[in-house]
């Protein structure tokens, strides 16, 4: 069964400190994996899409890494800023695109 | 630039009655999309379309129904509402297969 597993559920960091969250996944074939933000009672918003021949890829404070031979991804956030308070949702699509499977999402605070 | 919208924002209905969830692209994107966001589970698929006219179904289409007439609008219909159909529903749209962009959502309740 294709899955996406996030880690950890939650987080609560401190506004200046970095934080990294994980992205497993067991979807196959494998065409590419998105991170996504989502404010509270927003859309998701994208911050990185990566395919199988990208191993890291970086937006701003964001970066995220891909391992697809492991099937593992993290979303590293740089120098956290009290706007980073949101869930991040990791999506991986597999069959050229067309099969979407969402991770949980982490849900990320960052406090002053 | 409105983007994506979707109307309306906030909707509370009855069991058994219909409801339309509306949502508009202005990028004259092909891809299509609805999910709904339930707590404790991720976006789940719905019904997605590649075009006017086509249409498919995804992960949870049982309860909803779809149409494409034109390529800027994708309603939602649900035929007759149960209380497991209250959730927050998301519209997409996307170019490329693999980049969506998502409307602000609607958050409805089934009484």
């Amino acid at each position: 069964k294709n899955q996406v597993e996030q880690s950890p559920q939650s987080l609560i960091i401190l506004e200046g400190k970095n934080c990294t969250l994980q992205c497993n996944y067991t979807v196959s074939p494998f065409s590419n994996l998105r991170w996504y933000k989502q404010d509270t009672g927003r859309g998701p918003v994208s911050l990185t899409i990566m395919t199988f021949s990208e191993n890291t890829k970086s937006n701003g404070r964001y970066t995220a890494t891909l391992d697809a031979d492991t099937k593992q991804s993290s979303l590293h956030i740089t120098a956290s800023q009290l706007s980073d308070s949101a869930s991040y949702i990791c999506v991986v699509s597999g069959n050229y695109g067309q099969n979407f499977v969402f991770g949980p999402g982490t849900r990320l605070s960052v406090l002053p | 630039d409105a983007g994506i919208t979707q109307s309306p924002r906030y909707k509370i209905t009855e069991t058994g009655r219909q409801v339309t969830l509306m949502c508009h692209q202005t990028w004259s994107h092909s891809y299509m999309f609805w999910y709904r966001q339930d707590l404790g589970h991720g976006l789940r698929l719905i019904y997605y379309s590649a075009a006017a006219d086509i249409t498919d179904k995804g992960e949870v289409p049982d309860g909803y129904v779809v149409s494409r007439s034109k390529t800027e609008n994708f309603p939602l219909t649900l035929e007759s509402a149960t209380r497991s159909q209250t959730s927050v529903y998301f519209c997409a749209s996307s170019e490329r297969q693999y980049e969506q962009y998502f409307g602000p959502g609607t958050r409805l309740t089934v009484t």
